[in-house]
């Protein structure tokens, strides 16, 4: 069973336009999300990261919009370049106790040119 | 940002060998992480070390797992003996404090043949 899942595998959008990634989460308990950017052969970079108090995060080109009742959230890409395109993956903790991170499996971003 | 280096960057042994992975934390970092991702899968919390001490581990972390730091030295993972499902990227990450920004390394890439 998933904890944190990613609908989709993988996503193609033009130069220029809003990339939305999306993702779901099944334990209640899980309150801080951050999403990482991963470039192939590197690790996963921080990228964004939210907090259950707010629905809403923004930093530059990159807002995390979150769904507290209906457990997701996604990651908007606005204005996409080509150099976004990597592996973007979702992640969640929980406060309460546990140290780790859940990361779902990840969607691969193309931005054509 | 902050780098967190890991050396090797690949690895190849043979089944039943030892193996071990290192991992320099950035500089000020106390909390310290090994995750595993196979090919393709998503990655997975392995361990969490703070203090000395092995802090949470999931049931990826067998008994042939263990990870030290002595005398803070590199945070290091060594698989004793090796199997062929080991064979993954184990990615070492670590953060200033508890629940704050995990910084990954690149990756050891580890094949067990």
């Amino acid at each position: 069973q998933q904890q944190v899942r990613q609908s989709s595998q993988s996503l193609t959008v033009w130069e220029g336009e809003t990339a939305i990634l999306n993702c779901s989460y099944e334990n209640s308990a899980f309150d801080y999300f951050p999403w990482y950017q991963q470039f192939p052969g590197e690790g996963p970079a921080l990228l964004i990261a939210i907090r259950s108090v707010s629905d809403k995060k923004e930093d530059g080109r990159f807002t995390i919009f979150f769904n507290k009742r209906e457990k997701n959230l996604s990651l908007h890409i606005k204005d996409s370049q080509p150099g976004d395109s990597a592996t973007y993956f979702c992640a969640a903790s929980a406060s309460s106790g546990s140290w780790q991170l859940i990361f779902g499996s990840g969607t691969q971003l193309t931005v054509m040119p | 940002g902050p780098k967190v280096l890991q050396i090797p960057s690949h690895q190849i042994i043979d089944m039943g060998q030892m193996v071990t992975l290192n991992c320099d934390p950035v500089s000020n970092h106390l909390y310290f992480y090994w995750y595993k991702q196979i090919l393709g899968q998503q990655m997975e919390f392995l361990v969490n070390f703070y203090n000395g001490k092995v802090m949470e581990k999931s049931k990826l972390f067998k008994d042939q797992f263990s990870v030290e730091r002595p005398d803070g030295s590199y945070f290091t993972l060594k698989i004793q003996p090796t199997a062929l499902e080991d064979s993954a990227v184990y990615f070492c990450a670590s953060s200033s404090g508890w629940q704050d920004t995990q910084y990954f390394g690149p990756g050891t890439r580890l094949l067990v043949l």
